[in-house]
């Protein structure tokens, strides 16, 4: 299986500052058809996940611009440009290149 | 409006069944996998099990396996979970997610793009 994990596991951040979570896997996440299955959801308190971005860097629809994705092979970063109190949540990068899928354990955002 | 809608969550018994439902709407659900993701309370998510858009290729995380069963029933827009065998760590929320791309008889697995809110399995004596 494709163990993922993520750091930090917490990241309090001042409003308007930027955050960014790193998200690493065991094995490398390019496919055989080119592309990388790599995506972040955001949980927000007593809500189901949201999808942000997928297959590395692209936003889902809605998603604000202030949210991007970057990386390649077994490394991987989300960065929020400038984080907004409904930004506050858990933060979990997903595997989709092989079965069985697999999450991070979850970064914690919230407000100093 | 593209929606998914869990039911059938509840408290069970240790080595006892139940069946989860989600019921769909606002696309065309046969073209589409579907996934079920647990999350145990205070816990992070699992991926559970998957299936192909004509329900002919299944997928189970080694957790459930032998003992949960995903299927679907396209002329009425919904997915299935039967459980059997429950035990106590899979209390949890239950969440049917669709996949992003396209699925006939095999599924490649994409992004989970739609969630429902969850129904709650509670397995305790």
């Amino acid at each position: 299986d494709i163990v993922m994990t993520q750091t930090p596991l917490s990241s309090p951040v001042t409003l308007g500052q930027p955050a960014s979570i790193s998200c690493r896997s065991s094995q490398s996440l390019a496919h055989s058809d080119g592309n990388t299955y790599l995506s972040w959801l955001q949980q927000r308190p007593g809500q189901p996940p949201r999808l942000l971005i997928y297959k590395i860097s692209n936003r889902y629809s809605g998603v604000p611009d202030r949210f991007s994705g970057s990386g390649a092979g077994t490394d991987f970063t989300l960065k929020i440009s400038r984080v907004e109190a409904e930004d506050v949540g858990v933060y979990y990068c997903m595997q989709a290149t092989q079965f069985p899928l697999t999450f991070g354990p979850g970064t914690k955002v919230d407000i100093k | 409006e593209v929606q998914l809608v869990e039911s059938g969550g509840g408290l069970v018994q240790p080595g006892g069944s139940l069946r989860l439902s989600c019921a769909a709407s606002g696309f065309t659900f046969s073209s589409y996998a579907m996934n079920w993701v647990r999350q145990a309370p205070g816990k992070g998510l699992e991926w559970v099990s998957a299936i192909s858009g004509s329900g002919f290729s299944t997928y189970y995380a080694d957790s459930v396996k032998g003992r949960f069963t995903i299927s679907r029933d396209n002329s009425k827009n919904t997915l299935y979970l039967q459980m059997d065998g429950l035990r106590a760590e899979d209390t949890a929320v239950f969440y049917c997610a669709k996949d992003a791309g396209y699925s006939s008889g095999w599924y490649n697995p994409d992004a989970f793009d739609i969630w429902g809110q969850g129904t709650m399995v509670t397995v305790s004596s």
